[in-house]
């Protein structure tokens, strides 16, 4: 699977968007970039998952550049909740067997 | 829908002593995964079920930690023994299939001290 570049950490006032940034530049053309998250003391939660287009759902919108080097997952409306590590994660296919590699991640802290 | 169940949340042992951890996956999951997490690091996979076989154990340091699932469904995971460096928490994950989505569920896991 390719490698991810993470900022370690970056900070975001509560209400405003939260920008996360991925490097993944040696990605193929057939690999997904997948988004988690940790809460202190939990297990890592899926955000979002896409391939070429924008994707969103209720959590999350992630944004992949065209030449898909590059993706950033935005919060709309950052919440003190939403203070978490986040991963950022290159996998193979749907259908195949192998697992997430996770990264060390960005740890996001939502200021009040 | 309950979600991946572990047991204990938290163990301290001196090293040389073993131990193990419970899980029990969200029912009508396939696919059982054991983690290690280290402080301050990402989670590393150390095993993969799909049903009671094993898919991918390559990261699974056997000399000293053993995994199995009976049945399909629950999983333990040991120590014996255990070394200083095996202090992390030991996260259970679980999903439908191997594939598709790859979304996987995660317990809260299972924090080990070794002393």
């Amino acid at each position: 699977d390719a490698k991810t570049t993470q900022p370690p950490s970056m900070d975001c006032a509560e209400g405003r968007a939260a920008n996360l940034p991925c490097n993944h530049s040696t990605i193929s053309g057939n690999e997904y970039v997948y988004w988690y998250r940790q809460i202190h003391s939990q297990g890592p939660q899926y955000i979002i998952h896409g391939l070429k287009n924008n994707e969103t759902n209720e959590m999350a919108s992630l944004i992949i550049t065209e030449d898909r080097k590059s993706s950033t997952l935005i919060l709309p409306h950052a919440t003190l909740r939403d203070t978490a590590v986040y991963y950022c994660i290159v996998r193979a296919p749907l259908g195949s067997a192998r697992q997430l590699t996770f990264g060390s991640g960005t740890q996001l802290t939502v200021l009040p | 829908e309950a979600g991946v169940a572990q047991s204990p949340r938290y163990k301290i042992i001196e090293k040389r002593q073993s131990v193990a951890f419970w899980c029990n996956p969200i029912s009508g999951h396939a696919t059982l995964y054991w983690y290690q997490q280290i402080l301050g690091q990402g989670p590393k996979l150390l095993i993969q079920f799909q049903n009671n076989g094993v898919v991918d154990d390559s990261q699974l340091p056997k000399d000293r930690f053993s995994a199995e699932r009976l049945k399909g469904v629950d999983s333990t995971l040991k120590i014996q023994p255990a070394k200083l460096e095996d202090s992390a928490v030991y996260l259970c994950a679980s999903s439908p299939i191997a594939g598709g989505r790859f979304e996987q569920y995660f317990g809260p896991g299972t924090r080990l001290t070794v002393t």
